[in-house]
This record gives structure tokens, sequence and C-alpha cells, in this order.
């Protein structure tokens, strides 16, 4: 069955600081993968995805992860942290039949908090 | 653009009481998915719909009904609330499914008592 994981259920940062959240998928086939960022009181909203080709992806705010088939993981990162990146950060990855990917299972979730 | 707009914002049901939660997509989206988020859980697929006319079961569906008769909108039913029902529910749609971005509704917040 597809699985993610995320190791961090909370972590703390300084203001300027860099940043790495983990995340590891179980899933079969190539994976359709997906970091998504939650605001206080909000929905998610779509940080970056990764489908194929160059394994370093970019996203919004500042933000970059890498695929790595071999470890099965996708690390976000971001080279300074700004106070207003506190929020929860989601890894997932697109999952379903043998001919499509109709579901996305989400990861645990790790709890970003900045101090200035 | 309104997006995904979920119906009501927050509620409060006793034990046994039904509800039925209605998320509506103006983006002409094939894929919609209700999840549900606990604390430490993340967010966990109740059930989803591949096109209008059909529902598909996710990680948790117990408890929980569908449907999905019109393209726009997706239902969430819960015909006999229970205190474990107590979560925020988001709904989701996109237009390929697992393999497309997901535009999620703002949550609807229940707590059963």
């Amino acid at each position: 069955a597809q699985s993610v994981t995320q190791p961090d259920i909370h972590i703390t940062v300084s203001e300027g600081a860099s940043l790495e959240l983990r995340c590891n998928y179980s899933y079969g086939a190539t994976p359709y993968l997906f970091w998504y960022v939650q605001s206080p009181g909000q929905g998610l909203q779509l940080l970056l995805k990764y489908f194929s080709g160059d394994t370093l992806v970019q996203g919004i705010k500042g933000f970059e992860a890498e695929f790595k088939r071999s470890q099965s993981s996708f690390n976000l990162r971001k080279p300074s942290v700004h106070w207003s990146d506190a929020a929860e950060y989601f890894c997932a990855v697109g999952a379903g039949g043998k001919t499509s990917y109709d579901k996305v299972i989400f990861g645990p979730g790790t709890s970003l908090s900045v101090i200035p | 653009n309104a997006g995904v707009t979920q119906t009501p914002k927050f509620r409060v049901l006793k034990t046994g009481q039904s509800m039925t939660l209605l998320c509506a997509q103006d983006m002409n989206h094939e894929y919609m998915y209700w999840y549900r988020q606990d604390p430490g859980m993340g967010l966990r697929l109740i059930h989803y719909s591949v096109g209008e006319g059909t529902t598909a079961k996710g990680e948790v569906p117990d408890g929980y009904n569908v449907s999905r008769l019109k393209k726009q909108n997706f239902l969430l039913g819960l015909e006999s609330a229970a205190p474990s029902q107590t979560s925020v529910y988001f709904c989701a749609s996109s237009y390929l499914g697992g393999d497309s971005p997901l535009h999620f509704g703002n949550g609807t917040r229940l707590t059963v008592t």
C-alpha cells in the first residue's frame, strides 16, 4: 500500500537559517510527489510538485525539493527561512490504480516554528 | 473565482445525529476528494470521486457516505455521528487526479458531543 512518512513532527529554526524537511514514501510505481503548506486555520496550498525529469524542483516562496529514487525520499529545503514560513508542511504522493493515479495520500505533517 | 467552497464552516452535533457537508467547485474538475485532518495524523482520505456519478472508498470510509450527482458538487454524509468523527474536514478537487495538484476548500470544523 502507498504510504508517506515525515520523521519530524516539529522543527524549530531561527529566522535566516536553512531548513530541510524530510519525507519518505512507499509506492511501487513511479510516484507523483507533492509538498503542501497549511497556515493556521487555512486550507492547504501547493508548494511544489515532481512528476518526472529533473530531480531538483523549484516551488513557490523560495522552496525547493529533491527527489531521490534510491532513498525513496523527497525532502523539502529552503536556504533562508522567514518568520512567515511558520506553518504545517505536508508531503504527499499520488497513488491509485494500474493506469491512473486516482488518489493523493498525505504524510502526517511537520510543524515548523520560526524564532525571530 | 471561488475555487472550492465548503459549507458549513462549523458544526456541532450530538451523538447519533446526522448531517451533510457540501463541497462545490467551479473549476470543472473531474476529481473530488474528502479528507479529515486530526492532530498528528495528517490528512486521511475518506472517499473520492473520479467523475460525475462515481464514488470510491479511501483510507477511512467507515461511518461516512458520499454522493456526486453533479460534477461540481461532492456531498459527505454522516448518518449517525460519533465522537470519533470530531475533526476538521477538507474537500479538494483536481483536474487529472493524483497526478495533478489539489485545490482545497477552507475546511469544516465538526464537533460531535
